[in-house]
């Protein structure tokens, strides 16, 4: 199975900051790679699919790129509703999700 | 709009089955894989396993011997049992469609595990 490994596990950033977090999968994906946002109590919520399309109602300050093994989520201009834990999703071999990374209150 | 709701009981003695269900509204459940996927409280997210429209299933290889996921086109929802339960097997537990842009969750169920 495949094994995704994310990087950070916690980021302290301020608003207005830019954001970079990179997820490493274990054997090539393709672009068969997603990336959630999840609030606390709340289901996790799509931002990009294909590794760097923007799913719709996204605000465009998020962007993913990447193909094969690495591929990375940047927010630029990071705002007060961003804080939250970020997964990265493989869905090339069925399903596996990154252990999350949680971006904080600098 | 696709809605995903789940239903089921929450509280689950150790040993037993956990069963689930999600019923699917706004949207056939004969297109698209359906999915569980779950939360243990403060960690990350597992996906359980899947199921088409065809009832052909793929499972987590560590739950695969545990897990059968079913779907019944008639009542437009699919179910989740998880037998020989324990404590590790409290979570939250979400149904999904996951693919690509195509993405709908439930809002969650907790499921504890407890005598």
């Amino acid at each position: 199975d495949i094994q995704m490994t994310q990087s950070p596990s916690t980021v302290s950033a301020s608003v207005g900051d830019r954001v970079t977090i990179t997820c490493r999968a274990s054997q090539s994906i393709s672009g068969w790679l997603a990336w959630y946002q999840q609030k606390a109590g709340k289901a996790p919520e799509l931002l990009i699919y294909r590794a760097s399309s923007l799913q719709n109602g996204v605000p465009s300050r998020f962007s993913g790129s990447g193909s094969g093994t690495e591929f990375t989520l940047t927010i630029n201009g990071l705002q007060p509703d961003d804080f939250a834990t970020y997964y990265c999703q493989q869905y090339d071999t069925y399903w596996t999700f990154g252990q999350g990374t949680k971006v904080e209150v600098k | 709009q696709v809605q995903l709701q789940e239903s089921g009981p929450g509280l689950v003695k150790p040993s037993e089955t956990l069963s689930l269900t999600c019923t699917v509204s706004g949207g056939s459940i004969s297109r698209y894989y359906w999915s569980w996927v779950r939360q243990p409280p403060g960690k990350g997210l597992e996906w359980i396993g899947s199921i088409y429209n065809s009832g052909s299933t793929n499972y987590n290889p560590s739950l695969k011997s545990r897990v059968t996921i079913s779907v019944d086109t008639s009542k437009n929802h699919f179910s989740l049992k998880l037998s020989s339960v324990t404590a590790a097997d409290t979570a939250l537990y979400y149904c999904a469609s996951m693919g690509g842009n195509h993405d709908y969750w439930g809002q969650g169920t907790l499921v504890t595990v407890s005598s």
